[in-house]
Protein backbone atom coordinates (compact mmCIF):
# COMPACT_ATOMS: atom_id res chain seq x y z
CA UNK A 1 0.00 0.00 0.00
CA UNK A 2 1.27 3.19 -0.53
CA UNK A 3 2.18 5.18 2.60
CA UNK A 4 3.41 8.58 0.87
CA UNK A 5 2.40 10.66 -2.57
CA UNK A 6 4.20 13.39 -4.07
CA UNK A 7 1.57 14.61 -6.30
CA UNK A 8 4.25 16.93 -8.72
CA UNK A 9 6.65 15.08 -10.17
CA UNK A 10 8.50 18.60 -10.80
CA UNK A 11 7.85 22.05 -10.51
CA UNK A 12 9.72 25.39 -11.41
CA UNK A 13 9.42 28.50 -9.62
CA UNK A 14 11.38 31.73 -9.91
CA UNK A 15 13.70 32.55 -7.80
CA UNK A 16 11.80 34.66 -4.80
CA UNK A 17 8.68 33.66 -5.63
CA UNK A 18 7.17 31.18 -2.59
CA UNK A 19 6.99 27.64 -3.10
CA UNK A 20 4.77 24.98 -1.77
CA UNK A 21 5.10 21.20 -2.33
CA UNK A 22 2.81 18.90 -2.05
CA UNK A 23 2.47 15.56 0.19
CA UNK A 24 -0.28 13.52 0.92
CA UNK A 25 0.16 10.19 3.49
CA UNK A 26 -2.01 7.11 4.27
CA UNK A 27 -1.27 5.75 7.75
CA UNK A 28 -3.28 4.80 10.10
CA UNK A 29 -1.56 5.90 13.08
CA UNK A 30 0.05 8.85 14.49
CA UNK A 31 2.52 9.79 11.65
CA UNK A 32 5.60 10.65 12.12
CA UNK A 33 6.89 12.77 8.45
CA UNK A 34 9.71 13.76 7.33
CA UNK A 35 11.22 16.13 4.56
CA UNK A 36 14.56 15.38 2.81
CA UNK A 37 16.57 17.06 0.19
CA UNK A 38 18.85 15.50 -1.73
CA UNK A 39 21.21 17.54 -4.31
CA UNK A 40 22.60 16.46 -7.74
CA UNK A 41 25.19 13.45 -6.50
CA UNK A 42 24.39 13.61 -3.05
CA UNK A 43 22.56 11.81 -0.61
CA UNK A 44 19.88 12.82 1.31
CA UNK A 45 19.34 15.31 4.21
CA UNK A 46 16.77 16.07 6.67
CA UNK A 47 15.26 19.58 6.23
CA UNK A 48 12.33 19.10 9.34
CA UNK A 49 9.72 16.92 11.10
CA UNK A 50 6.77 16.36 12.31
CA UNK A 51 5.89 13.86 15.44
CA UNK A 52 3.42 15.53 17.53
CA UNK A 53 2.70 19.23 19.25
CA UNK A 54 2.61 22.12 17.18
CA UNK A 55 1.49 21.65 14.03
CA UNK A 56 3.51 24.05 11.86
CA UNK A 57 7.18 23.19 12.27
CA UNK A 58 10.21 24.86 11.07
CA UNK A 59 13.17 23.31 10.06
CA UNK A 60 16.76 23.76 8.23
CA UNK A 61 16.86 26.67 4.89
CA UNK A 62 13.80 28.76 5.82
CA UNK A 63 11.79 26.07 5.07
CA UNK A 64 8.41 24.89 7.09
CA UNK A 65 5.97 22.21 6.99
CA UNK A 66 2.23 22.15 8.28
CA UNK A 67 0.60 18.55 9.28
CA UNK A 68 -3.25 18.41 8.80
CA UNK A 69 -4.50 15.59 9.80
CA UNK A 70 -8.10 15.94 8.13
CA UNK A 71 -6.12 16.51 5.24
CA UNK A 72 -3.88 13.41 5.25
CA UNK A 73 -1.47 16.41 4.28
CA UNK A 74 2.29 17.69 5.21
CA UNK A 75 3.05 19.98 2.88
CA UNK A 76 6.18 22.05 2.55
CA UNK A 77 6.83 25.50 2.31
CA UNK A 78 8.91 28.58 1.88
CA UNK A 79 8.62 32.50 1.53
CA UNK A 80 10.93 33.24 -0.89
CA UNK A 81 13.24 30.85 -3.15
CA UNK A 82 16.87 30.27 -3.35
CA UNK A 83 18.49 29.69 -6.76
CA UNK A 84 20.59 27.16 -4.35
CA UNK A 85 17.48 25.58 -3.18
CA UNK A 86 16.95 23.75 -6.81
CA UNK A 87 17.35 19.63 -5.89
CA UNK A 88 14.67 16.94 -5.48
CA UNK A 89 12.81 17.13 -2.44
CA UNK A 90 11.61 13.77 -0.28
CA UNK A 91 8.55 13.00 2.02
CA UNK A 92 8.42 10.53 3.93
CA UNK A 93 6.87 8.27 6.83
CA UNK A 94 7.83 6.17 9.79
CA UNK A 95 6.03 3.07 9.53
CA UNK A 96 6.04 0.46 12.46
CA UNK A 97 6.10 -2.60 11.41
CA UNK A 98 7.36 -5.69 12.70
CA UNK A 99 10.09 -5.30 15.06
CA UNK A 100 10.88 -1.79 14.16
CA UNK A 101 10.43 1.28 11.85
CA UNK A 102 10.41 1.63 8.45
CA UNK A 103 11.23 4.72 6.75
CA UNK A 104 8.56 4.58 3.40
CA UNK A 105 9.60 7.88 0.70
CA UNK A 106 7.14 9.16 -1.75
CA UNK A 107 8.83 9.35 -5.19
CA UNK A 108 10.19 13.20 -4.92
CA UNK A 109 9.37 16.35 -6.26
CA UNK A 110 12.16 17.94 -8.25
CA UNK A 111 12.39 21.30 -7.84
CA UNK A 112 13.83 23.60 -10.87
CA UNK A 113 14.49 27.57 -10.13
CA UNK A 114 14.56 29.91 -12.98
CA UNK A 115 16.54 33.71 -12.47
CA UNK B 1 32.42 13.09 11.60
CA UNK B 2 32.51 10.02 9.29
CA UNK B 3 28.27 8.84 9.72
CA UNK B 4 27.38 6.85 7.32
CA UNK B 5 29.84 5.57 4.68
CA UNK B 6 29.47 2.95 1.87
CA UNK B 7 31.40 1.31 -0.27
CA UNK B 8 32.50 1.56 -3.15
CA UNK B 9 30.70 4.60 -5.02
CA UNK B 10 31.01 3.14 -8.26
CA UNK B 11 31.12 -0.09 -9.77
CA UNK B 12 30.20 -1.79 -12.86
CA UNK B 13 29.30 -5.32 -12.95
CA UNK B 14 28.53 -8.06 -16.23
CA UNK B 15 25.29 -9.79 -16.32
CA UNK B 16 25.66 -12.82 -13.42
CA UNK B 17 28.64 -11.66 -11.23
CA UNK B 18 28.03 -11.10 -8.00
CA UNK B 19 28.77 -8.33 -5.64
CA UNK B 20 28.76 -7.17 -2.15
CA UNK B 21 28.23 -2.98 -0.86
CA UNK B 22 29.20 -2.50 2.22
CA UNK B 23 27.95 0.10 4.45
CA UNK B 24 28.78 1.22 8.01
CA UNK B 25 28.21 3.59 10.72
CA UNK B 26 29.87 5.22 13.55
CA UNK B 27 26.53 6.55 15.52
CA UNK B 28 25.85 3.76 17.93
CA UNK B 29 22.34 3.64 15.65
CA UNK B 30 20.24 0.09 16.33
CA UNK B 31 18.54 0.32 12.28
CA UNK B 32 19.89 0.01 9.09
CA UNK B 33 18.74 0.14 5.94
CA UNK B 34 19.31 -0.63 2.03
CA UNK B 35 17.29 1.19 -0.33
CA UNK B 36 17.48 1.62 -4.18
CA UNK B 37 16.81 5.04 -6.22
CA UNK B 38 15.52 4.82 -9.69
CA UNK B 39 13.96 7.95 -11.80
CA UNK B 40 10.52 9.00 -10.57
CA UNK B 41 10.04 5.73 -8.29
CA UNK B 42 11.97 7.80 -5.28
CA UNK B 43 13.67 6.22 -3.23
CA UNK B 44 12.20 1.99 -2.46
CA UNK B 45 13.50 -0.22 0.71
CA UNK B 46 15.33 -3.05 0.03
CA UNK B 47 15.82 -4.88 3.08
CA UNK B 48 16.23 -3.46 6.58
CA UNK B 49 17.66 -4.81 9.85
CA UNK B 50 15.85 -2.77 12.74
CA UNK B 51 18.23 -4.37 15.41
CA UNK B 52 21.86 -6.65 15.40
CA UNK B 53 20.35 -9.81 14.52
CA UNK B 54 17.29 -8.90 12.54
CA UNK B 55 16.76 -8.75 9.01
CA UNK B 56 13.45 -8.09 7.28
CA UNK B 57 12.39 -7.57 3.83
CA UNK B 58 11.05 -4.58 2.33
CA UNK B 59 9.03 -3.50 -0.98
CA UNK B 60 12.06 -4.73 -3.38
CA UNK B 61 14.12 -7.83 -1.95
CA UNK B 62 14.41 -9.74 -5.16
CA UNK B 63 17.60 -10.64 -6.02
CA UNK B 64 19.27 -9.13 -2.97
CA UNK B 65 20.56 -10.63 0.70
CA UNK B 66 21.69 -8.92 3.34
CA UNK B 67 23.80 -9.52 6.75
CA UNK B 68 23.75 -7.27 9.98
CA UNK B 69 27.30 -8.50 11.02
CA UNK B 70 27.28 -6.16 13.93
CA UNK B 71 25.64 -3.55 15.56
CA UNK B 72 27.88 -0.95 12.87
CA UNK B 73 28.00 -3.07 9.36
CA UNK B 74 24.86 -3.61 7.39
CA UNK B 75 25.98 -5.07 3.70
CA UNK B 76 23.82 -5.97 0.49
CA UNK B 77 24.69 -8.86 -1.53
CA UNK B 78 23.60 -9.22 -5.72
CA UNK B 79 24.23 -13.31 -6.24
CA UNK B 80 23.72 -13.22 -9.82
CA UNK B 81 23.69 -9.50 -11.12
CA UNK B 82 20.79 -8.53 -13.65
CA UNK B 83 20.37 -4.80 -16.24
CA UNK B 84 16.88 -4.42 -13.62
CA UNK B 85 19.83 -4.13 -10.92
CA UNK B 86 21.28 -1.26 -12.31
CA UNK B 87 20.38 1.76 -9.69
CA UNK B 88 21.97 3.79 -7.11
CA UNK B 89 21.88 1.80 -3.96
CA UNK B 90 21.96 3.95 -0.65
CA UNK B 91 22.42 2.91 2.94
CA UNK B 92 20.82 4.83 5.75
CA UNK B 93 20.59 4.41 9.26
CA UNK B 94 18.54 5.60 12.14
CA UNK B 95 18.06 5.12 16.08
CA UNK B 96 14.69 2.65 16.56
CA UNK B 97 12.32 5.40 17.83
CA UNK B 98 9.81 6.31 15.55
CA UNK B 99 10.47 9.95 15.61
CA UNK B 100 13.89 10.09 14.99
CA UNK B 101 15.26 10.96 10.93
CA UNK B 102 17.47 8.74 8.93
CA UNK B 103 21.29 9.43 8.31
CA UNK B 104 22.09 8.66 4.73
CA UNK B 105 25.59 7.48 2.82
CA UNK B 106 27.15 9.26 -0.23
CA UNK B 107 25.49 6.16 -2.64
CA UNK B 108 26.86 3.52 -5.08
CA UNK B 109 26.25 3.72 -8.47
CA UNK B 110 26.01 0.28 -9.98
CA UNK B 111 25.87 -0.49 -13.70
CA UNK B 112 24.83 -3.83 -14.54
CA UNK B 113 25.91 -4.42 -18.59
Amino acid sequence: AQSVTQPDIHITVSEGASLELRCNYSYGATPYLFWYVQSPGQGLQLLLKYFSGDTLVQGIKGFEAEFKRSQSSFNLRKPSVHWSDAAEYFCAVNRLEGGGFKTIFGAGTRLFVKA
Amino acid sequence: NAGVTQTPKFQVLKTGQSMTLQCAQDMNHNSMYWYRQDPGMGLRLIYYSASEGTTDKGEVPNGYNVSRLNKREFSLRLESAAPSQTSVYFCASRLMAGDTEAFFGQGTRLTVV
